[in-house]
């Protein structure tokens, strides 16, 4: 199965700084990258996703880049803002299997 | 707004009782959805799939008569937590794939008491 590591596990920055989360994958026929966004209590939400034939996709201050060589893609927001705070997952997958990492929380500090 | 619907968001059950929890897809059909569960401060757990019109396929480690899944219809599956303990207290999400994107639904915080 899949293997998945997310780091780091938490994050703090302060307003207006930039943020990154990378994760691993042991999976080479992966090829679906999705970020999530799970604030407390909630189900996670889709943020941005990329696809095995692209390496960076880009929307207003989030972004993420894929390596697939080296079987890790990224998570970049800039300019970060107090409600970027929360739970961010990768979960890597194929077809209709997903499979998630262990999370990064977010803190951003007024 | 929300492709993918759940209910009840909350339940408090008493232990011993079933519990059911229900998750539907708006504005299309779902052949497949998926059941997670995810504990304080952990990530999600796939726990099934569940198959329209067939059984569903569970993750090793799920007791599959504990939890009863039902996909009925295209748009519904249902996740019957039966004899519940304060153990399966827990936060239940399903997920549903519309053109290749996962949709989640806002979740299920089951307290057994």
């Amino acid at each position: 199965g899949e293997n998945v590591e997310q780091h780091p596990s938490t994050l703090s920055v302060q307003e207006g700084d930039s943020a990154v989360i990378k994760c691993t994958y042991s999976d080479s026929a992966s090829n679906y990258f999705p970020w999530y966004k799970q604030e407390l209590g909630k189900g996670p939400q889709l943020i941005i996703d990329i696809r095995s034939n692209v390496g960076e996709k880009k929307d207003q201050r989030i972004a993420v880049t894929l390596n697939k060589t080296a079987k890790h893609f990224s998570l970049h927001i800039t300019e970060t803002q107090p409600e970027d705070s929360a739970v961010y997952f990768c979960a890597p997958g194929a077809g209709n299997m997903l499979t998630f990492g262990g999370g990064t929380r977010l803190m951003v500090k007024p | 707004g929300a492709v993918v619907s759940q209910h009840p968001s909350r339940v408090i059950c008493k232990s011993g009782t079933s519990v059911k929890i229900e998750c539907r897809s708006l504005d299309f059909q779902a052949t497949t959805m998926f059941w997670y569960r995810q504990f304080p401060k952990q990530s999600l757990m796939l726990m099934a799939t569940s198959n329209e019109g067939s059984k569903a396929t569970y993750e090793q480690g799920v007791e599959k008569d504990k939890f009863l899944i039902n996909h009925a219809s295209l748009t519904l599956s249902t996740l019957t937590v039966t004899s519940a303990h304060p153990e399966d207290s827990s936060f239940y999400i399903c997920s549903a794939r519309r053109g290749g994107e996962a949709f989640f639904g806002q979740g299920t915080r089951l307290t057994v008491v």
